[in-house]
Order: structure tokens, then sequence, then C-alpha cells
């Protein structure tokens, strides 16, 4: 049992680019949510989903999209990468009758 | 809205003294409210949580926490400290009302323990 899986470990993306951020889980979990976490700040919500097709905002969405076509898998995109987007991004999940959530090992990412 | 203050940036302790680290919350309605620790370049690992009943609550590595509902607190505790608890501790914090509702999460405290 995976738990929740994060690729890649490590990312250095040139302004402008564009990538996507994988998350996948095997527990089944209806809630999938993406943190970027900078010193400091703690841990920001991006983006979330509480079910396959269905996906809002969190309190930092702005430069980043996301998409939940199956239970699985929670892939963030990054449209144009900005400097402001270096951070260690973390993905979690959640099941339905679970208060806690699971935590990716992170992907740092670092535009230059 | 909810949110979480954790108030000290860092903690310092020595080997074998209690700790305690502290957070407050806000929430709308009646909170779940969550304890992780981050070690060096890992993710966040689930210490214990507070969702109804005792007010003490008992986790991970012989961590506890206790909620206060008068003083929206959730405090991280534990009796004696070890070396190896030094790490990253968040504090966190979801409205119940909701299922959907995600974390919010404090900005941190770095714990260092020094023998």
């Amino acid at each position: 049992n995976a738990g929740v899986t994060q690729t890649p470990k490590f990312q250095v993306l040139k302004t402008g680019q564009s990538m996507t951020l994988q998350c996948a889980q095997d527990m089944n979990h209806e809630y999938m949510s993406w943190y970027r976490q900078d010193p400091g700040m703690g841990l920001r919500l991006i983006h979330y989903s509480v079910g396959a097709g269905i996906t809002d905002q969190g309190e930092v969405p702005n430069g980043y999209n996301v998409s939940r076509s199956t239970t699985e898998d929670f892939p963030l995109r990054l449209l144009s990468a900005a400097p402001s987007q270096t951070s260690v991004y973390f993905c979690a999940s959640r099941g339905q009758m679970n208060t806690e959530a699971f935590f990716g090992q992170g992907t740092r990412l670092t535009v230059v | 809205a909810q949110s979480v203050a954790q108030p000290e940036d860092q903690v310092n302790v020595a080997e074998g003294n209690p700790l305690t680290v502290k957070c407050t919350y806000s929430v709308s309605g009646n909170p779940y409210l969550f304890w992780y620790v981050q070690y060096p370049n890992r993710g966040l690992q689930f210490l214990l949580k507070y969702i109804t009943g005792d007010n003490l609550v008992k986790g991970s590595y012989g961590f506890e926490a206790e909620f206060n509902k008068s003083q929206t607190s959730f405090h991280l505790k534990k009796p004696s400290a070890l070396v190896s608890d030094s790490a990253l501790y968040f504090c966190a914090v979801r409205d119940r009302a909701n299922a959907g509702n995600m974390l919010t999460f404090g900005g941190g405290t770095r714990l260092m323990v020094k023998p």
C-alpha cells in the first residue's frame, strides 16, 4: 500500500515553462488537495477536489490548474512558471470516513 | 473562515525536559484539530487529532495535546523531550460542519532539542 505518491521529487524550471506535478493515491480517498509550503507561512491550499470531476480553488490558486478525471489521480499544472512559484508542493488525500489527511513526500520546485 | 496561529517560530528545550508547542485556532463551527510533524526533506506525518470527547488526546511518539475550547487552543506537549523530536511541527484545523472542508495550517514551529 503506497499511500500518496508524488512525482517528481525535484524539478528545476525556467521562467515561462509549463509542467505537471503528479499525485496518485491508492486508498480510494474521495478528497484530494494540493498545498505549497513556504518558510514561515506553513502550508497554503492551492486547489482541492471532493471527488472525481469536481475541483475547487483554495487560498492561492493563481497560476495553477487541476483536474480530477479519476479517483486516484490529481495532477497540478503550472501554466507558465514564475520565480514566485518556487516552493515545496504537497499533495494530500482523505477518505470520507477519515478525519486526518495523508500527505505525499513533496515536490521541491525551483523556478529560475 | 478558519485560521491557525503558532506564535513561536522556534522552541528550544533541553533533552529530558518537558516541551510545549503552542497553537490557537479560529473556526466558525466546531473544529477538528491536528498536529503534524515534518522531518528534514520529508513529508508531513500525522501525530494526533482532536475529534470529540476527552480534551487530552494522546498520539504518536509520546506526544499529547490539550484541547481548550474557551481559549481556542490546542497546545502540543511531551513530558520528556528527546533529541530525535527536533523537527518542524504544524498545527491544523478543519471545520467539521462541511465534510469537504480542507485543512488550514499554522505557520509551523521548529522544535530544537539540545543534548
